[in-house]
């Protein structure tokens, strides 16, 4: 069972522009987190919000997490072609899962030059 | 610390052999969860240890999936009889008990031939 969906699956878009990426559940998390993986290589964590309504920035990345805890976004302004990748987002539901990951099936970027 | 360490990198095995892969995780953290990821998905979760004591299994795909902990530190997984539909990447990651600081293996890649 997915618990997390997200959405969209696959985004190609030109360098200079913004997106989102979003990532909903009807669960509630103790903890969100979002992950970018390149091919052949484990996912590397970007960045944790555990607050409802928590908002971090990252550089270019502002992540948001939902007041009640249930979904959360991503966004990039002005896209680099470094920031091509797969980005994962992944739910901790409590410490009685032991804090197991719970992840959204991702969202592949293309950013072209 | 260099990080979460998988070995081998990639493994090619006949169906019906066994194959055990190794984890080393970071040296502070008490917590080691291994996940397999199939193209096109995200991470599923397997298992996890906190020390050397399994807590959870239940998501273990079948009784032909074992994984260990002996001291504490490394871990391993096993897979007996391989099937084709376990070619996958299996990931391993290590988290402090809070379930923070996540730190994810840059995995072992199997395929089944």
């Amino acid at each position: 069972t997915q618990l997390l969906e997200q959405s969209p699956q696959f985004l190609s878009i030109q360098e200079g522009e913004n997106l989102t990426v979003y990532c909903n559940s009807s669960s509630v998390f103790s903890s969100l987190q979002w992950y970018r993986q390149e091919p052949g290589e484990g996912p590397v964590l970007l960045v944790t919000v555990v607050t409802g309504g928590e908002v971090k920035k990252l550089k270019r990345l502002t992540f948001q997490f939902g007041d009640a805890r249930k979904d959360s976004s991503l966004h990039i302004t002005a896209a680099q072609p470094g920031d091509t990748g797969l980005y994962l987002c992944a739910g901790a539901l409590d410490s009685n899962s032991g804090y197991a990951l719970n992840f959204g099936k991702g969202t592949s970027l293309l950013v072209t030059p | 610390d260099t990080g979460v360490s998988q070995d081998p990198r990639h493994k090619i095995t006949k169906r019906g052999q066994n194959v055990t892969f190794r984890c080393d995780p970071i040296s502070e953290h008490n917590r080691l969860y291994w996940y397999r990821q199939t193209l096109g998905q995200g991470p599923e979760f397997l298992t996890y240890f906190q020390n050397e004591a399994q807590l959870e299994k239940s998501r273990l795909l079948s009784d032909r999936f074992s994984a260990e902990r002996p001291k504490g530190s490394f871990s391993t997984l096993e897979i007996q009889r391989t099937e084709q539909g376990d070619s996958a990447m299996y990931l391993c990651a290590s988290s402090l008990e809070t379930g923070l600081g996540y730190t994810f293996g840059s995995g072992t890649r199997l395929t089944v031939v």
